[in-house]
């Protein structure tokens, strides 16, 4: 079955200490997103990629980095994580932009700092 | 600007019960409207959507919503809860546009319980 896929889905890191949590999808999608979901919290949009053009959503902080080498996968990275980033992280896809367009997620990574 | 609003942060309720979950939404343009759920430490799963047509649409596992234009509203339905529907339910808004992104409701928790 086509999906979407986070590895790991539990992460655990220390303070300050890089971490790089990962995204794959089957689906062949153009556009791939990163969410933070903190508890009992709505998702909130970190950036997207569409094909290789990198969007920032303006309140993210600079400490939030992403990479998409390719169609088919694309990284958080995290370069000096706190306290306040424990959070589950969303990895979204869709086919194209636009407001009717469905995002298909994946399981989610939780990210426990230390 | 777009935004949803959830009222209940809870919903509990008795399986075999019916249910409903209230979700309205803000947006001086035509919208787009998602119900997607989420199971403990799970992705976000896609029950229906509402783009255009039938103000009554029908989902994934029984539910289904109504678009109501005049009330900004888009409630979800089952008329008989099982114990596997226990679960966080998001509501999310988009809009006409290649830019628009998603929305969401701050979410409500569905306990179902015998």
């Amino acid at each position: 079955d086509a999906m979407v896929i986070q590895n790991p889905r539990y992460q655990v890191t220390q303070f300050g200490k890089p971490v790089t949590l990962s995204c794959s999808q089957t689906l062949n999608h153009n556009v791939m997103y990163w969410y933070q979901q903190k508890s009992s919290q709505a998702p909130k949009l970190l950036f997207h990629y569409y094909d290789k053009d990198f969007n920032n959503e303006a309140d993210t902080p600079d400490n939030f980095q992403s990479r998409r080498p390719n169609t088919s996968f694309c990284f958080l990275d995290i370069r000096s994580p706190g306290l306040g980033d424990a959070a589950m992280y969303l990895c979204a896809t869709s086919r194209d932009m636009g407001g009717m367009k469905t995002q298909y997620f994946g399981p989610g990574t939780r990210l426990l700092v230390l | 600007a777009q935004s949803v609003t959830q009222l209940d942060s809870q919903v509990p309720v008795f399986e075999e019960a019916p249910v409903e979950l209230r979700c309205n939404y803000s947006s001086s343009v035509s919208v787009y409207l998602f119900w997607y759920v989420q199971y403990p430490n799970q992705g976000l799963q896609l029950l229906l959507k509402y783009l255009s047509g039938s103000t009554l649409v029908k989902g994934i596992n029984g539910f289904e919503a109504e678009f109501n234009k005049s009330q900004t509203s888009f409630h979800l339905r089952k008329p008989s809860v099982h114990i596997s529907d226990t679960a966080e339910y998001f509501c999310a808004v988009s809009y006409t546009g290649t830019a628009s992104k998603l929305t969401f409701g701050t979410g409500t928790r569905l306990q179902v319980t015998l």
